[in-house]
């Protein structure tokens, strides 16, 4: 069975500077996707960020990116220049090759500080 | 920009009732599904639906459950028998089933808040 942990139940960040939310993932598959999804208070989620495992490069959505380390099964999110509109939910997601089903981690709180 | 919409936002219902959660998701996409986040929980996978019929179900899914697509729009999720541990938010999400990987992104709604007391 696949499981996602985001040990960081809550994480606060001064705006304009960097945060990092933490996400690993157990897996025996080769072939799978992963996703940072934001939920703002009251909102749906939405996707940030998405990651092919076969893909070497990290990816990257102007101030998100990704610290994919495939053999640690890790995939952080890092935050750049943060705003007081970060500030949601986040929640890590995997999603196995052959299966349009994600599943999902516990997620992080981002707090943002003006 | 299209999106999937729930109502309620908020159902409050005692134990031992019927709720009916609605969710209309985006019109051209076929893959749709349900999860629930209990407070503080992670957020589970309950169902998907394509085609008229179950593609998956989690053992969370269990007899109590049923989900429907009663027309061309709206797709429903029955509680039959609603149990205190059945409080939780409840997600519905939709994406497309192009049979490739270039749109496997999940679109959701912002969730029914749903309290059995």
């Amino acid at each position: 069975a696949q499981t996602v942990t985001q040990s960081q139940p809550e994480m606060s960040v001064q705006e304009a500077e960097t945060v990092t939310l933490s996400c690993t993932y157990d897996t025996s598959e080769s072939d799978y996707y992963l996703f940072w999804y934001k939920q703002p208070p009251s909102r749906q989620m939405i996707l940030v960020i998405r990651q092919e495992a076969y893909k070497q490069q990290n990816a990257t959505e102007n101030r998100f990116s990704v610290n994919f380390q495939k053999a640690a099964k890790s995939f952080s999110l890092k935050i750049s220049d943060s705003q007081l509109g970060d500030a949601a939910m986040y929640f890590c997601a995997y999603m196995p090759g052959g299966s349009y089903i994600p599943t999902f981690g516990r997620g992080t709180s981002l707090i943002v500080h003006p | 920009e299209p999106e999937v919409t729930q109502t309620p936002s908020h159902q409050v219902t005692q134990m031992g009732q019927e709720v009916i959660l609605r969710c209309v998701p985006i019109s051209n996409h076929l893959y749709f599904y349900w999860y629930r986040q209990i407070l503080g929980q992670k957020v589970e996978f309950l169902v998907s639906f394509y085609n008229n019929e179950i593609s998956e179900k989690s053992e969370i899914f269990d007899d109590q459950f049923s989900v429907e697509r009663p027309d061309g729009s709206n797709f429903t999720l029955k509680i039959r028998s609603t149990k205190l541990e059945d409080s939780a938010m409840y997600f519905c999400a939709s994406s497309e089933f192009t049979g490739g990987w270039e749109n496997t992104e999940a679109f959701f709604g912002q969730g029914t808040r749903l309290t059995v007391v």
